[in-house]
C-alpha cells in the first residue's frame, strides 16, 4: 500500500489559492491519486482524482508530476468554508483504501 | 449522482444493545461498500470491505463477531453493532463503490454512536 504524507495543518485567508502537497513515494504503476474533503461530523467528500499530469473540475486542480510521487491539490480563491480536512489517498479498487492524517487548512476572513 | 445514504446519523443507547446502521446507495450499484470508525480528531480507520454477496473482510484488530457487516444486495450494506459497550462509542462511516476499481468511493454522512 502507498503511503502518503501530507501537511498536518496550513492557514490560509479568504480568497487566496491555496495548494496541498502529498508525497507518496512507493506508488504503483496502476494506482490513482484521489483528493477528498472532510467537514466535522460529516462523512468525506469526493474532491478530485487523477492519475498523471493535470487535471481540473469545478472545484479544484490536481497537479502530478511525472515521476507521480507527489501529487499537489490546487484550491482557486477559498472561502471560509473551505475550512475542512483534506485528505491524499492513493491507490487502485483492488486494495483497500487507507487513510493518511489529513490536512487541516484553516481559512481566515 | 453518487450519493449514499447512511442511518441513523446518531444513536444513543444503553449498554448491551445491539445497533444496526444502514448504509445504502442512491443512484448507483455498489459492488463493494467499506466501514470506517473514527474518533475525535482522528482520521478515519478502515474496519471491513465488503463485496455483494459475500463474507466481509475484517481488518486486523476489528471483532468480527462484534461488528457484524452484511451486504446482502448491491446498494445496502448494514453494520451491527452487538453488544455495544461504552468504549465502542465512535463514529462510524459507510463507503461505497460501483463496479469500476478505479472509480472514487462515496461516502454516507456517518452516524454517531454513543453508549451509556
Amino acid at each position: 500500500l502507498a503511503k502518503t504524507t501530507q501537511p498536518i495543518s496550513m492557514d490560509s485567508y479568504e480568497g487566496q489559492e491555496v495548494n496541498i502537497t502529498c508525497s507518496h513515494n512507493n506508488i504503483a504503476t496502476n494506482d490513482y491519486i484521489t483528493w477528498y474533503q472532510q467537514f466535522p461530523s460529516q462523512g468525506p467528500r469526493f474532491i478530485i482524482q487523477g492519475y498523471k499530469t493535470k487535471v481540473t473540475n469545478e472545484v479544484a486542480s490536481l497537479f502530478i508530476p511525472a515521476d507521480r510521487k507527489s501529487s499537489t491539490l490546487s484550491l482557486p480563491r477559498v472561502s471560509l468554508s473551505d475550512t475542512a480536512v483534506y485528505y491524499c489517498l492513493v491507490g487502485n479498487g483492488g486494495f483497500k483504501t487507507i487513510f493518511g492524517a489529513g490536512t487541516r487548512l484553516f481559512v481566515k476572513a | 449522482g453518487a450519493v449514499v445514504s447512511q442511518h441513523p446519523s446518531r444513536v444513543i443507547c444503553k449498554s448491551g444493545t445491539s445497533v444496526k446502521i444502514e448504509c445504502r446507495s442512491l443512484d448507483f450499484q455498489a459492488t463493494t461498500m467499506f466501514w470506517y470508525r473514527q474518533f475525535p480528531k482522528q482520521s478515519l480507520m478502515l474496519m471491513a470491505t465488503s463485496n455483494e454477496g459475500s463474507k466481509a473482510t475484517y481488518e486486523q484488530g476489528v471483532e468480527k463477531d462484534k461488528f457484524l457487516i452484511n451486504h446482502a444486495s448491491l446498494t445496502l450494506s448494514t453494520l451491527t453493532v452487538t453488544s455495544a459497550h461504552p468504549e465502542d462509542s465512535s463514529f462510524y462511516i459507510c463507503s461505497a463503490r460501483g463496479g469500476d476499481r478505479n472509480q472514487p468511493q462515496h461516502f454516507g454522512d456517518g452516524t454517531r454512536l454513543s453508549i451509556l
